[in-house]
């Protein structure tokens, strides 16, 4: 099984509100990413996790909360969104982040979320 | 810092043509290389990678790709491409502990 799911697939939301979207693998990788991915544009590096521990932070602000409560799961917290914030958002796994030695990523079908 | 070129943003081809579709990247050390796919309304999919051994590279569908050390270049070919290969193209790299970093990509339209 290699596959990265992602909920909800599509997600509108108002400025004001609170809202998260969901990242499951069970392909035992210990690394997992946050990506942004505007149209027609390459996807934008926003966290890792490495063995469930924030390893990157892309100077990503702080309406977007990661957390990564198990190997397993990944969630991103959206609060106070802005509608420049509209995007793909991707999820993706590896066997573990890097060192020295890489492995692929594995992507999820994304959440399109929409700010109004 | 690293960076990856994708030298043409959007390719058209008719149905049976040969595709080639050029990537550089900037990075004097050992590097592993990637191109992945996004099929229309389609997650990014690994079409092949790279990390070390024979540089001529076969993936899924098809493709393959030629790391070429000296021109710091992994270019992505296809010797007739069908319709179904309407995608985005994103070739990628990173090196020792970097992330991964993208190319902008690039449309190809196959037309039959």
């Amino acid at each position: 099984d290699t596959e990265v799911t992602q909920t909800p697939k599509h997600l509108v939301m108002g400025m004001t509100n609170k809202k998260s979207l969901k990242c499951e693998q069970h392909m035992g990788h210990r690394a997992m990413y946050w990506y942004k991915q505007k149209a027609k544009k390459p996807p934008e590096l926003m966290f890792v996790y490495s063995y469930e521990k924030l390893s990157i932070n892309e100077s990503v602000p702080s309406r977007f909360s990661p957390e990564c409560p198990n190997s397993s799961l990944l969630n991103l917290h959206l609060h106070a969104l802005q509608p420049e914030d509209s995007a793909l958002y991707l999820c993706a796994s590896s066997q573990d982040k890097w060192a020295g030695v890489s492995y692929e990523q594995y992507f999820g079908p994304g959440t399109r979320l929409t700010v109004t | 810092a690293q960076s990856v070129s994708q030298h043409n943003h959007h390719v058209i081809l008719s149905e049976a043509a040969s595709l080639e579709l050029g990537c550089n990247y900037s990075y004097g050390g050992t590097v592993n290389l990637f191109w992945y796919v996004q099929y229309p309304g389609q997650h990014l999919q690994l079409l092949l990678k790279y990390f070390s051994g024979d540089p001529l590279v076969k993936g899924i569908k098809g493709f393959e790709a030629e790391f070429i050390k000296s021109k710091f270049s992994f270019n992505l070919r296809k010797p007739s491409v069908q319709w179904s290969d309407t995608a985005e193209y994103f070739c990628a790299v990173n090196a020792g502990n970097t992330p991964l970093v993208f190319g902008k990509g690039t449309r190809l339209s196959v037309i039959a």
